[in-house]
């Protein structure tokens, strides 16, 4: 299958910090990348669609200023929590489409683990 | 109604038994049928797709799609301890590019 590699798998930063994760397509250009926060024994939470070129879509109750998305190139996203405080503690997972719009396959990341003390 | 729907509490199998999961979904027109496998701590792993009613196999796996009344499901042949893991189901939305996923059957497979 396709390759989506994401990098940090584990940060921990103080209260106040902004951290950065990036969500990289190996083997395909993806010009759509998708970000999922999962807390632990929840479901999948799509919080973002990130559109190479342009801004991203966010979710509903999903604040634009704290997760920044920028999505530079056809392979490279990346999600910035900004100023990250504990409830910000989470799993953050990306993904991306290979193929066409409505079939294509859906690849996720390794997931990066964010721990906010 | 939600979009995708995964009814089913935990499931338990004997090692070597089948495990069967089921998912619904809302939107007639969906064309593109997808389930996950997710190991504790990990993201999703992609373990079948699925487009035309029917079955569709692969390896232990076999995935069957039923448009008309609005169901894919998923068999697990031969269950392994390592296939104990929670089962995403997901469907395309209509109109975007994005997959609708179900809330996930965690499956326990005893030895």
């Amino acid at each position: 299958g396709a390759v989506v590699s994401q990098h940090p798998s584990r940060v921990i930063c103080k209260s106040g910090t902004s951290v950065k994760i990036e969500c990289r397509s190996l083997d395909f250009q993806a010009t759509t990348m998708f970000w999922y926060r999962q807390f632990p024994k929840q479901s999948l939470m799509l919080m973002a669609t990130s559109n190479e070129g342009s801004k991203a879509t966010y979710e509903q109750g999903v604040e634009k200023d704290k997760f920044l998305i920028n999505h530079a190139s056809l392979t490279l996203s990346t999600l910035t929590v900004t100023s990250a405080h504990p409830e910000d503690s989470s799993f953050y997972i990306c993904s991306a489409r290979k193929g066409a719009q409505n079939t294509g396959e859906l690849f996720f990341g390794e997931g990066s683990r964010l721990t906010v003390l | 109604q939600k979009e995708v729907e995964q009814n089913s509490g935990p499931l338990s199998v004997p090692e070597g038994a089948i495990a069967s999961l089921n998912c619904t979904y809302s939107d007639r027109v969906s064309q593109s049928f997808f389930w996950y496998r997710q190991y504790s701590g990990k993201s999703p792993e992609l373990i079948m797709s699925i487009y035309s009613n029917g079955d569709k196999e692969d390896g232990r796996f076999t995935a069957q799609l039923n448009k008309a009344s609005q169901y894919v499901s998923l068999l697990i042949r031969d269950s392994q301890p390592s296939d104990s893991a929670t089962y995403l189901c997901a469907v395309n939305e209509r109109g975007n590019n994005r997959l609708a996923f179900g809330k996930g059957n965690q499956v326990v497979v005893i030895p």
